[in-house]
This record gives structure tokens, C-alpha cells and sequence, in this order.
């Protein structure tokens, strides 16, 4: 039972535009929601969240939305880079359970 | 300071054969965590420790499985008889606080084990 899913394996942009990597759950338990970024050879770092309670959360360049009558979230990555080319995964926390329950993962490919 | 680190970082062994992947924690980090990252898969999760117990063991794919966390510090993760199908990239992290509240959790850079 996939808690969260990531059905893009693979997104390819140009240097400059935006990117959007897309995450749908099951699970109306979830109270926080988060994006991590994986560079080959190394851990997920963290990149953002979001709060159940707030449906955008903004940082720099990073924009996390969330729908919750849709159990959808986005992140929105503007302008793109090639440095932000990595493995982005979706993750879910129900602070009942403290389990991070993560999506297959995106590949990001930012073109120059 | 010093992350999560983790030992080996690749681990090659054959089948049947029993595996000790260690992790360190952020120095003071009460909160400790298991996942593992299969092949084209997500993370999943396995274990999780607060302090030196292990309050749930439910991702814990088979009784093949175990871990430990001593002095609220160095955790580690054993596989009894590996398999094939248990070669993927291990991943620890830890976090400053408990589960109870959300808090951000640090990664590892993983140890990957390959079962012949």
C-alpha cells in the first residue's frame, strides 16, 4: 500500500524555467508533509515543508503547495538550475506514528 | 559539526552470510532511523529508535532483521542469512528530538550492500 506516490519518475527542464515535481497521499492522518533532495552517493538532504494546516510555504526559489481535498502537493522550483538536477522525494509524517513515509522519488534533469 | 555517518559504505557479501551496517548519530540526537532504498524504489522505512528503544519494529522486512542503539548513540543494523532481494542502499538518520513532534530528520549517506 503506497502511501505516497511520485508517478513522474523522470522530469527533464530548461535552465530557467520552472520545474514542477508532483506527489499524491492516501493518508488524511498526515500532519506534515516534505521535500528531500538526493545527489548520487549522499543522504536526502531536506529542502522544505509543509505544515497540514498552510496550503503554500515559500523559500527562495522553492515553493511547496498543498491541496488537502485533493491529498495533493507540488513543489515548484523557479527559475531551475542545473545545480538542482538530483532525486527529489516527497515524504509524509504523521507525528502520531513519527514515520516519514517517502514516494519512489523524481529525477530532476535541469539542461543548461 | 560532524552528520550521520555510516559504516561500511559498500558492503559486498554473499548469500547466507550475516551483515553489520553501522551508524553514527548527530552527537545529542535522541531520535535514530532506519530506511532502506531498493533498486527504482522510494525509501522505505524500517526501525526507529528513541533513546534505546525501538518503539516500533513493524517495517522490519523479516526476523532476519535486527538493530540496537547503545548508550543513545551508535545504532546498529544486522541482517542474519542475507538474500538477494536484501541488497539495496541502508539509510540512517536522526533527528534532535523524539517522534512525538515532527522534527527534522539528517541522513546518512548510506551504506550500500550487494548480496551475491
Amino acid at each position: 500500500d503506497q502511501q505516497v506516490k511520485q508517478n513522474s519518475p523522470s522530469l527533464s527542464v530548461q535552465e530557467g524555467r520552472i520545474s514542477i515535481l508532483n506527489c499524491d497521499y492516501t493518508n488524511s492522518m498526515f500532519d506534515y508533509f516534505l521535500w528531500y533532495k538526493k545527489y548520487p552517493a549522499e543522504g536526502p538532504t531536506f529542502l522544505i515543508s509543509i505544515s497540514s494546516i498552510k496550503d503554500k510555504n515559500e523559500d527562495g526559489r522553492f515553493t511547496v503547495f498543498l491541496n488537502k481535498s485533493a491529498k495533493h502537493l507540488s513543489l515548484h522550483i523557479v527559475p531551475s538550475q542545473p545545480g538542482d538536477s538530483a532525486v527529489y522525494f516527497c515524504a509524509a509524517i504523521s507525528s502520531n506514528t513519527g514515520k516519514l513515509i517517502f514516494g519512489q522519488g523524481t529525477t530532476l534533469q535541469v539542461k543548461p | 559539526g560532524a552528520g550521520v555517518s555510516q559504516s561500511p559504505s559498500n558492503k559486498v557479501t554473499e548469500k547466507g552470510k550475516d551483515v553489520e551496517l553501522r551508524c553514527d548519530p548527530i552527537s545529542g540526537h535522541t531520535a535514530l532511523y532506519w530506511y532502506r532504498q531498493s533498486l527504482g524504489q522510494g525509501l522505505e522505512f524500517l526501525i526507529y529508535f528513541q533513546g534505546n528503544s525501538a518503539p516500533d519494529k513493524s517495517g522490519l522486512p523479516s526476523d532476519r532483521f535486527s538493530a540496537e542503539r547503545t548508550g543513545g548513540s551508535v545504532s546498529t543494523l544486522t541482517i542474519q542469512r542475507t538474500q538477494q532481494e536484501d541488497s539495496a542502499v541502508y539509510l540512517c538518520a536522526s533527528s534532535l528530538l523524539g517522534v512525538t513532534t515532527y522534527n527534522e530528520q539528517f541522513f546518512g549517506p548510506g551504506t550500500r550492500l550487494t548480496v551475491l
